[in-house]
């Protein structure tokens, strides 16, 4: 079973900032937290990843709370090309580069 | 560049038939992986090769063969495929095995089993 809750889905208007939840409350120390997206008929594209610090790169920033129970996924201004489906993802690094894809979240960004 | 290509973008096959995927990265990574997706499902790890070597086989059976032959080139020899074997096949290659390196997919082939 996947390590990670996502909502099933979320709305989101053109422009504004996407928030995008993900429990992984069993995560352990040595687990990273990845975010990847799969638009519709594509291969999934990476976002972000982190540890345990914040993270901010030119496509989205990570915040990863304290203990490392959750974290969110901020989308600063999302465009109708952000519409997919965002996967939340805990993988060690002593895995082999293992990814366990959940369910993930179906944004769908609205002019 | 950045980029893994899979050949061919769409296969049909029948149930006797002997076929094989292609994919390819020129990034020089030594991790590859295959990935199966169902329609409306997220994908599920197959294979994983390590610097070449077979390091992960997520209790595949045997009628689907990965081969490695060299650090860019990852094979996946299809035999004997039943009709719930339709999917698309996703590559990936990340830059090592261990670490925290991110995934970089392809487009896939979507496989048809009639």
């Amino acid at each position: 079973d996947a390590k990670t809750t996502q909502p099933t889905s979320m709305d989101c208007a053109e422009g504004r900032a996407a928030n995008l939840p993900c429990n992984h409350s069993t995560i352990s120390g040595n687990e990273y937290v990845y975010w990847y997206r799969q638009i519709h008929s594509q291969g999934p594209q990476y976002i972000i990843h982190g540890l345990k610090n914040n993270e901010t790169n030119e496509m989205a920033s990570l915040i990863i709370t304290e203990d490392r129970k959750s974290s969110t996924l901020i989308l600063p201004h999302a465009t109708l090309r952000d519409t997919a489906v965002y996967y939340c993802i805990v993988g060690a690094t002593d895995s082999w580069g293992k990814l366990q894809f959940g369910a993930g979240t179906q944004v769908v960004v609205t002019p | 560049d950045t980029e893994v290509t899979q050949t061919p973008k769409h296969l049909v096959m029948g149930m006797t038939n002997k076929k094989s995927l292609k994919c390819e990265q020129h990034m020089g990574h030594r991790a590859m992986y295959w990935y199966k997706q169902k329609a409306k499902k997220p994908p599920e790890l197959m294979f994983v090769y390590s610097y070449e070597k077979l390091s992960i086989n997520e209790s595949v059976p045997s009628r689907f063969s990965p081969e490695c032959p060299n650090s860019s080139l990852l094979n996946l020899h299809l035999h004997a495929l039943q009709p719930e074997d339709s999917a698309l096949y996703l590559c990936a290659s990340s830059q090592d095995p261990g670490g925290a390196y991110e995934q970089y997919f392809g487009p896939g082939t979507r496989l048809t089993v009639t």
